[in-house]
């Protein structure tokens, strides 16, 4: 049972860059997300897509877009790295419509961009 | 809205004392409430979640955690912590309202050291 799986797990970029993170469950879950984590401030979502062709903004979606490829696969694209951007991405997916599941978390992509 | 709070950014106990972690939500609706844990380089694991059935709930590796409506809390405890408990854990909340998307809002986490 691989879950939800991230790709990749470390990334460098330069400011400007761009790159596109991958995210990809076989629970055959409905939804997805994105988080952040930085420290002293928990996670903070990002984009989620409550079911397969609709995405939503989260709390802190400025510079960030996403693409939910099917019902699998939830992808999150920086257009133009900036500094501001380094921290640890987390994809995680629920069944949704039911909101007492909780998430099943990947394993994070650690990005540095400098 | 709803929102998290963790009180406390750090807590360190003895090995056998007891563990408790503190939460306060608010939401405008009824919660449902969770706690995760997440070890160095990982990602998150739920360790326990109240879903509107009872109060005081048990989880995984010998942590419970009680919702208590009044207090609008749900703290986190372990009657004797082991070294294996140190990580962050994570306080969340999220709407017990179909179709409001399920989106989970996170407490800041707390740190727990467990001294030897």
């Amino acid at each position: 049972n691989a879950g939800v799986t991230q790709t990749p797990k470390f990334q460098v970029l330069k400011t400007g860059q761009s790159m596109t993170l991958q995210c990809a469950q076989d629970m055959n879950h409905n939804s997805m997300y994105w988080y952040r984590q930085d420290p002293g401030m928990g996670l903070r979502l990002i984009y989620y897509s409550a079911s397969e062709g609709t995405t939503d903004k989260g709390e802190v979606p400025n510079g960030y877009n996403v693409s939910r490829l099917n019902k699998r696969e939830f992808s999150l694209r920086l257009e133009s790295a900036a500094p501001s951007q380094t921290s640890v991405y987390f994809c995680a997916s629920s069944e949704y419509p039911q909101p007492g599941e909780g998430y099943t978390f990947g394993s994070g992509t650690r990005l540095t961009v400098v | 809205a709803q929102s998290v709070t963790q009180l406390g950014s750090h807590v360190s106990v003895s090995e056998g004392a007891l563990v408790l972690l503190r939460c306060n939500y608010s939401s405008s609706v009824p919660p449902y409430l969770f706690w995760y844990v997440q070890y160095p380089n990982q990602g998150l694991q739920l360790l326990l979640k109240y879903t509107s059935a009872a109060t005081l709930v048990k989880g995984i590796n010998g942590f419970e955690a009680e919702f208590k409506k009044s207090e609008t809390s749900f703290h986190l405890t372990k009657p004797s912590a082991h070294m294996s408990d140190a990580a962050e854990y994570f306080c969340a909340v999220s709407s017990s309202i179909y179709n409001q998307g399920g989106k989970l809002i996170f407490g800041q986490g707390t740190e727990l050291s467990v001294k030897p």
